[in-house]
């Protein structure tokens, strides 16, 4: 079935270590985007892409980076610089970036925490 | 920040229709409306959309104001796994979504 994959469901990382987090999608979509959630809090975008090769800072990009050289792949490396990572991150990919009649799709998220 | 209004936390008895309200009073011509659900541990899920007109899907209903400074989306029959965080969020495109604390909607037997 299409869909969004995120790995692994749950990640530990000491203090000072990098991790990346893994996102694909078979969906086909141009766009692909990578959101934090804190409890009980909404969504807070991280970084975008609308095609390959190129990608966009959101609100919250301080302590993160990202790579989209595959169009199925956008994984998300989060930095010893973010000082705290504790969250769940969600990926989420559309067809068209620019237009506003295409939902999003989401992955069932990463759990980071910090050991 | 987000663009909508909300209400924290709402009841609705299973099998009677649940209607989630949503203030966006400063929506913009060309901004739709989005509704999601959040599951527990999970990623959100796509409910429905729509720009000036009532849209209907197999899950839900969204009903739009006329001059757009509201909605309501409408769960017809409830059922206890509809119990999830409901975020409405006005957008224009997909790289400006806003999603705020939304609505926990609990749906009691």
């Amino acid at each position: 079935d299409g869909g969004i994959t995120q790995s692994p469901k749950y990640l530990f990382r000491k203090e000072g270590q990098n991790v990346t987090l893994s996102c694909e999608q078979n969906l086909n979509h141009d766009a692909m985007y990578w959101y934090r959630q804190d409890p009980g809090q909404g969504l807070r975008l991280i970084y975008y892409s609308q095609i390959v090769n190129d990608f966009q800072k959101g609100d919250i990009a301080e302590g993160y980076s990202v790579s989209r050289e595959k169009k199925e792949s956008f994984p998300l490396t989060v930095t010893s610089a973010q000082k705290n990572p504790t969250a769940f991150y969600l990926c989420a990919s559309s067809i068209d970036p620019s237009g506003g009649n295409q939902p999003q799709h989401f992955g069932d998220g990463t759990r980071l925490s910090i050991l | 920040d987000a663009k909508t209004t909300q209400p924290p936390s709402m009841d609705c008895a299973e099998g009677r229709a649940a209607n989630l309200p949503c203030n966006h009073s400063t929506i913009s011509g060309n901004e739709y409306v989005y509704w999601y659900r959040q599951i527990h541990s999970q990623g959100p899920q796509y409910i429905i959309h729509g720009l000036k007109n009532n849209e209907t899907n197999e899950m839900a209903s969204l009903i739009i104001t006329e001059d757009r400074k509201s909605s309501t989306l409408i769960l017809p029959h409830a059922t206890l796994r509809d119990t999830a965080v409901y975020y409405c969020i006005v957008s224009y495109n997909n790289n400006d979504m806003r999603f705020g604390a939304g609505t926990r909607l609990t749906v009691k037997p």
